[in-house]
């Protein structure tokens, strides 16, 4: 089964409202990472967090493992926030495990 | 720091030639990450290094596809008879240390004909 699964798949808000995006992975995970991509774009990291709560700018990560959920949120949103958000988890920092295992992704429309 | 560096950018290739993409990792970074992407598939891991030693090559289709690391300075994922299957956009990540966040390069978009 899907390993680690995001919602809403999309969401559409007027500018200025708050988001929250959601991540849930069925496996232990020792770190969640989020991502942002605009079609055709790459992907940039936003936050790295193993636990607990993280800040940048408006966006805020909460990774709570023992539970297999992590949540962002986006704080007045702007229409240049459109894009896809992409939830990634990591079941092993430094063992053989370090790879990334992705979600299918939030898509996000900002609206004027 | 110019960040992960892939090229080519694009390449097409015709159904059963071979396609070999390029992968500079951030100076510094000991792990190197290959993913691809797809539509239908999502974001899927293929192959890691590190310090150019393979770690997890689990997500490689096994026939066709190679993955090498000969310097600290890049990476090559090789793919010999290219299928249209294949087409897909190739990701490659680098990160300081296991555990640490990975940085994503541009990716190099894979068309076979």
């Amino acid at each position: 089964g899907q390993q680690v699964q995001q919602s809403p798949a999309s969401l559409v808000l007027q500018e200025g409202e708050n988001a929250e995006l959601q991540c849930n992975f069925s496996s232990t995970a020792t770190r969640l990472q989020w991502f942002y991509q605009r079609p055709g774009g790459s992907l940039v990291s936003l936050l790295s967090n193993p636990s607990g709560t993280k800040h940048t700018g408006r966006l805020t990560s909460t990774t709570v493992t023992k539970e297999r959920r992590g949540s962002l949120h986006i704080s007045s949103s702007q229409i240049t926030d459109s894009g896809t958000y992409l939830c990634a988890m990591e079941r092993d920092s430094g063992g053989s495990n370090a790879k990334l295992t992705f979600g299918k992704g939030t898509k996000l429309s900002v609206k004027s | 720091n110019a960040g992960v560096i892939q090229t080519p950018r694009h390449k097409v290739t015709g159904k059963g030639q071979e396609a070999t993409l390029w992968c500079e990792p951030i100076s510094g970074h000991s792990a190197v990450f290959w993913y691809r992407q797809t539509i239908v598939q999502g974001l899927e891991f293929l192959t890691y290094f590190r310090n150019q030693a393979p770690i997890d090559d689990s997500g490689m289709p096994k026939e066709r596809f190679s993955a090498q690391m000969p310097n600290q300075s890049h990476s090559t994922l090789k793919i010999q008879s290219t299928q249209p299957q294949d087409s897909a956009v190739y990701l490659c990540a680098s990160s300081l240390g296991l555990g640490g966040e990975q940085y994503f390069g541009p990716g190099t978009r894979l068309t076979v004909l």
